[in-house]
């Protein structure tokens, strides 16, 4: 089975903290994704990668950056953390873009 | 720019009946998928269709594909409180590479 697990379930922090969010897929998968999930909006995609190092915007990039060192590892990265971007956030990956894509468990991130 | 359209948004059902769930988009697609997310939970992949005609079931959920009418349904046959969950359907470019999400149903499956 496809396994995709985030760094964390729940986090708190405060404005203009940096944050790491961290996501790990152990099926070889070449394609990584970041959304936030919120009421009313649905999902929205922020970042995916589909290679080591190789990254594009999706959506709703801004305030956002990612990094993708190892095949393995997609981290999303706040680079000064606001109010708004207080949200459900999930990893997703898939072996190409037409594959299906398998979910993490979410971090719901709070910025106080 | 593709489009993705569900309805109904919020559908609330009794055990026991049947329903359908639509999934409407803009944009010619040759594969869809669904999934399901309980509260407070992750997606769950539930299905992916793949041609025009495609029909998939698992349990009480059935789950086709009409690309000329660009329209997926999920029918729920004989609900049980156990299928309460928001719903998603999502679609893919031919040539794309990235999916576009619906809105989500949220069904609640009451006894």
């Amino acid at each position: 089975d496809v396994k995709v697990t985030q760094s964390s379930r729940y986090l708190v922090k405060r404005t203009g903290e940096k944050v790491f969010l961290e996501c790990v897929q152990d099926m070889d998968h070449e394609n990584m994704f970041w959304y936030r999930q919120d009421p009313g909006l649905g999902l929205r995609l922020i970042y995916f990668s589909y290679d080591v190092k190789m990254k594009e915007k999706g959506d709703i990039p801004e305030g956002y950056s990612v990094s993708r060192e190892k095949k393995e590892r997609f981290s999303l990265i706040l680079e000064s953390a606001s109010t708004n971007q207080t949200s459900m956030y999930l990893c997703a990956s898939s072996l190409t873009f037409r594959d299906t894509q398998y979910f993490g468990p979410g971090t719901r991130l709070t910025v106080l | 720019e593709l489009k993705v359209e569900q309805n109904p948004l919020f559908l609330s059902m009794q055990e026991g009946k049947n329903y359908t769930i639509y999934c409407n988009y803009s944009t010619t697609s040759d594969r869809l998928y669904w999934y399901r997310q309980d509260p407070g939970k992750s997606l769950e992949s539930l299905f992916v269709l793949l041609s025009n005609g495609a029909v998939k079931q698992e349990g009480r959920l059935m789950a086709s594909l009409d690309t000329k009418a660009r329209l997926s349904t999920l029918h729920i046959t004989a609900a049980v409180h156990d299928l309460s969950a928001t719903y998603f359907c999502a679609v893919v470019l031919s040539s794309g590479s990235r999916l576009t999400f619906g809105e989500g149903t949220q069904l609640t499956v009451n006894p």
